[in-house]
């Protein structure tokens, strides 16, 4: 079970550019949540999909951030125009059902915006 | 008010003590509960849940909840060296659609 993967590990950007982060959910999980978290605070919600829908995206910027769970491949997220203040680790999770389970957390990625 | 709240540390503790942690949350709905670990660097780690009023003991660990005071701890015995990380509380809430979690604790154990 290789767990949930997250790719890039570490993603620099110049400011104006787009960002693309990619996450595997673990086999068997058809749920993915998408957390952002800036340096010395918590982890802050912002999306929860699973194929194909968008089920709560209730923490996401309203302008130049979007996500999606394909029917194949990994889910996407995807930051346009970045700006300094998008710099922050991104941590995918995945699990089998939306509300007794814990999370499993990817590695996350690290963006940078120089 | 926020909705899980902790006590943002550092907690400081000696090896072999009691490192006690606390989480309140708001959503009097909340259905599960969960401690993460989460060392500097690192994605957090989940290492207890809880689901009813009580204790629930693993290894080490202990959390406690008590919904009625909305309360959520996490009790680390023989504390050791490579227990410091910061801990953070997550909740469910009524919705039962994602993991709301607080700010953190750090706990750091002096040899």
């Amino acid at each position: 079970n290789a767990g949930v993967m997250q790719n890039p590990r570490h993603l620099v950007r110049r400011r104006g550019q787009e960002a693309r982060l990619r996450c595997s959910p673990m086999k068997g999980h058809s749920h993915v949540y998408w957390y952002r978290q800036l340096p010395e605070e918590g982890l802050k919600f912002m999306v929860y999909l699973q194929k194909e829908n968008i089920i709560d995206e209730s923490g996401m910027p309203k302008e130049r951030f979007s996500a999606e769970f394909p029917k194949e491949g990994p889910s996407i997220l995807r930051i346009q125009q970045v700006v300094r203040g998008d710099s922050a680790a991104y941590f995918c999770a995945s699990s089998p059902t939306p509300s007794r389970d814990g999370y499993t957390f990817g590695s996350g990625t690290r963006l940078t915006v120089v | 008010q926020k909705e899980v709240e902790q006590n943002s540390g550092p907690l400081s503790v000696p090896e072999g003590a009691i490192a006690s942690l606390n989480c309140t949350y708001s959503d009097r709905g909340s259905q599960s509960f969960f401690w993460y670990r989460q060392y500097s660097g690192k994605s957090p780690e989940l290492i207890m849940s809880i689901y009813s009023n009580g204790d629930k003991e693993d290894g080490r660990f202990t959390a406690q909840l008590n919904k009625a005071s909305q309360y959520v701890s996490l009790l680390i015995r023989d504390s050791q060296p490579s227990d410091s990380a910061t801990y953070l509380c997550a909740v469910n809430g009524a919705a039962g659609n994602k993991l709301t979690f607080g700010g953190g604790t750090r706990v750091l154990v002096k040899p």
